[in-house]
């Protein structure tokens, strides 16, 4: 059975940083893309960024302006968030999720999400 | 970026009654669309990919439909299990969802 289980939500103040986990569980981890999408509370889906197979490759939201940061460690089956000049808005549910390639363009590809966690919530407040 | 647009905000629906979502996204995204339903405090679950193609386990009254801009998602019947809030995401580029339409129990 797939696991996806979130770690590293935390209270912190605006500017701060914080890295959270997605430790993964029940399949070849390293055949699959990953991704992070988070939500508001009471608010809807919003995707983060996404990373391949192997690292090599990595995407983030546009909103973001680089303060993210997306890797993993596949010897210990492992997803990270690098989240940096957190700012309150980022308050919000992050979940991780299997990416399953469904299109590519060029040497880029991109996917739905078929397996997800439970999420680990960010409190960004002053 | 594409933007994903999703109606109603919320669908009132009687149980056994038939429901339908739309989802429309700003530029075409061919058949790259998939559903997903959240319900409070389960996990996201997987409903449709590929505009129109059931995920595992999903049961056969879900059904999707369209390509380009247009999509819609079916429940034939609801069953109380069905009440929960829908997503659609486009993967024809870097991801986006729609805003949500909570189905509830009218």
């Amino acid at each position: 059975e797939v696991q996806l289980v979130e770690s590293g939500g935390a209270v912190l103040r605006p500017g701060g940083s914080l890295r959270l986990s997605c430790a993964a569980s029940g399949f070849n981890f390293d055949d699959y893309g990953m991704t992070w999408v988070r939500q508001a509370p009471g608010k809807g889906l919003e995707w983060v960024s996404a990373i391949n197979w192997n690292g090599v490759s990595t995407g983030h939201a546009d909103s973001l302006k680089g303060r993210f940061t997306i890797s993993r460690d596949n010897a210990k089956n492992s997803l990270y968030l690098q989240m940096n000049s957190l700012r309150v808005e980022d308050t919000a549910f992050y979940h991780c999720a299997r990416v399953i390639l469904g299109h590519c363009d060029g040497d880029t590809c991109w996917g739905y999400f078929d397996s997800w966690g439970q999420g680990t919530l960010v409190t960004v407040s002053s | 970026e594409i933007v994903m647009t999703q109606s109603p905000a919320t669908l009132s629906v009687s149980p056994g009654e038939r429901a339908t979502l739309s989802c429309r996204a700003s530029q075409s995204v061919s058949n790259n669309l998939a559903w997903y339903q959240q319900k409070p405090g389960q996990v996201l679950r997987l409903l449709i990919y590929g505009a129109s193609t059931r995920a595992t386990g999903i049961p056969a009254r879900f059904s999707g439909s369209g390509s380009g801009t247009e999509f819609t998602l079916t429940i034939s019947s609801l069953q109380s299990e069905d009440f929960a809030v829908y997503y659609c995401q486009q993967y024809n580029n870097w991801p986006s969802f729609g805003g949500g339409t909570k189905v509830e129990i009218k």
